[in-house]
């Protein structure tokens, strides 16, 4: 049980934010929310992660709501070598490192 | 980043033989490695955790005695398939942290495509 939901899949033209939801709503105050990526028949890459606070990347920004039973990952300007699967991950602040991966949102860039 | 390297990057095997995948902190040590493994069109599925020096942990369902892992160093983890069958075919993937990079994000190997005919 991921414990997180997300759209299966979303699309968006190349250069154009995207704008990527993830619900998860049992959060519990000492869960922080990861964001990886898989671009296809490669491992997940680390794209970030936050807490409370919205936080800022060079790869992208992510957006906590206030109650953090949701969460934004945004790519501010896609290109098509950001298609790929996205998953957002709860990760419990003692729990050491093994992920559960939900099923992640499938983005399509188009050019 | 730190780096994560497997080895092979694919590989094909008749059904019945044995398969070993490495996994491979390149830059760090790492007393913890994961392994993961990922059928078509599905998510990532934790396999069990490896530890070094010690037993590795697995996850329920996961049968400990087909699936051997041993992490005898502190950078390097393999996973071996025994007496592998068409139905172990998939993506196996292990990922470790780096203490170095405060064990923020977990970096992950390129993958391993497993083919039993």
């Amino acid at each position: 049980d991921a414990k997180t939901t997300q759209p299966n899949s979303m699309e968006s033209n190349e250069e154009e934010p995207v704008h990527l939801p993830c619900n998860h709503s049992t959060i519990s105050g000492t869960d922080y929310i990861h964001w990886y990526r898989q671009l296809p028949s490669q491992g997940p890459e680390y794209v970030i992660h936050g807490l409370t606070s919205n936080v800022n990347n060079r790869m992208a920004s992510l957006a906590i709501a206030e109650d953090r039973k949701s969460s934004t990952l945004i790519l501010h300007r896609a290109t098509l070598r950001d298609a790929a699967v996205y998953y957002c991950i709860r990760r419990r602040k003692d729990s050491g490192y093994a992920l559960n991966f939900g099923k992640g949102t499938s983005l399509l860039v188009t050019p | 980043g730190a780096v994560v390297s497997q080895h092979p990057s694919w590989v094909i095997c008749k059904s019945g033989t044995s398969v070993k995948i490495e996994c491979r902190s390149l830059d760090f040590q790492a007393t913890t490695m994961f392994w993961y493994r990922q059928f078509p069109k599905q998510s990532l599925m934790l396999m069990a955790t490896s530890n070094e020096g010690s037993k590795a942990t697995y996850e329920q369902g996961v049968e400990k005695d087909k699936f051997l892992i041993n992490h005898a160093s502190l950078t390097l983890s393999t996973l071996t398939v025994t007496s592998a069958h068409p139905e172990d075919s998939s993506f196996y993937i292990c990922s470790a942290s780096s203490p170095r990079q405060g064990n923020i994000e977990a970096f992950f190997g390129q993958g391993t495509r497993l083919t039993v005919v």
